[in-house]
């Protein structure tokens, strides 16, 4: 199955934009690119996932590159509310078809 | 109204016990899962049933019996609790089954276990 890299955290101001990478380089042509959040004592939360455009949404929007061997999550302006664990996840392929395996995902702290 | 909802929140037990964890979604949902989430914070599926029917079943131990009375509801019961159990287990659901599309999965706020 494709694994993804992604940095144990990063740091943000409120209200600054965060770009949130994410190395997908086994990616295969059909694997879509799903991105879960967990805040504090949460289950993890359902934020976008994308094939080959950019995709926006009222939480986010998703960048990936050209070659598909990348992503970047982008929050446009960071709240306090944004601090969380972020998971960049691909799911399974062949007997463990679309299973979402979560990585340890990058922690993003939120500065006021 | 929420949407995917687990009882209890906390579960405190001592080795040996046998407990129940319910888990309840109103969306509508085909499919429901069991994940553990270790001290380390890892996630991992355990679980998944589809209508009714298991479909995911990630080499967990036989102590852990999941049990779905509709699709609606899939509880988990775990015979003989050892402190190796001790998680935070969350149920989820999505629309179809994994691989049928990418439906998301709807994730229920956490039964923080803890076997003394």
């Amino acid at each position: 199955d494709a694994k993804t890299t992604q940095p144990n955290s990063m740091e943000s101001n409120e209200e600054e934009p965060v770009h949130l990478p994410c190395n997908h380089s086994t990616i295969s042509g059909t694997d879509y690119i799903h991105w879960y959040r967990q805040l504090p004592s949460q289950g993890p939360e359902y934020v976008i996932h994308g094939l080959t455009s950019n995709v926006n949404n009222r939480m986010a929007s998703l960048a990936i590159a050209e070659d598909r061997k990348s992503s970047t999550l982008i929050l446009h302006r960071a709240t306090l509310r944004d601090a969380a664990v972020y998971y960049c996840i691909l799911p399974g392929r062949g007997s463990t078809l679309g299973r979402l395996y979560f990585g340890r995902g990058t922690q993003l702290t939120v500065w006021p | 109204d929420t949407a995917v909802s687990q009882t209890p929140k906390y579960l405190v037990t001592q080795m040996g016990n046998d407990k129940s964890i319910k888990c309840e979604q109103n969306l509508g949902h085909d499919t429901m899962y069991w994940y553990k989430q270790d001290s380390k914070k890892f996630l991992k599926i355990m679980f998944s049933y589809n209508n009714k029917e298991l479909i995911i079943n990630e080499t967990v131990p036989n102590r852990f019996s999941p049990k779905s009375p509709d699709k609606a509801h899939l509880n988990l019961h775990i015979n003989s609790l050892e402190l190796g159990d001790s998680a935070v287990y969350f149920c989820a659901s999505s629309q179809n089954t994994p691989g049928a599309d990418n439906s998301p999965l709807h994730f229920g706020n956490g039964t923080r276990l803890t076997v003394t």
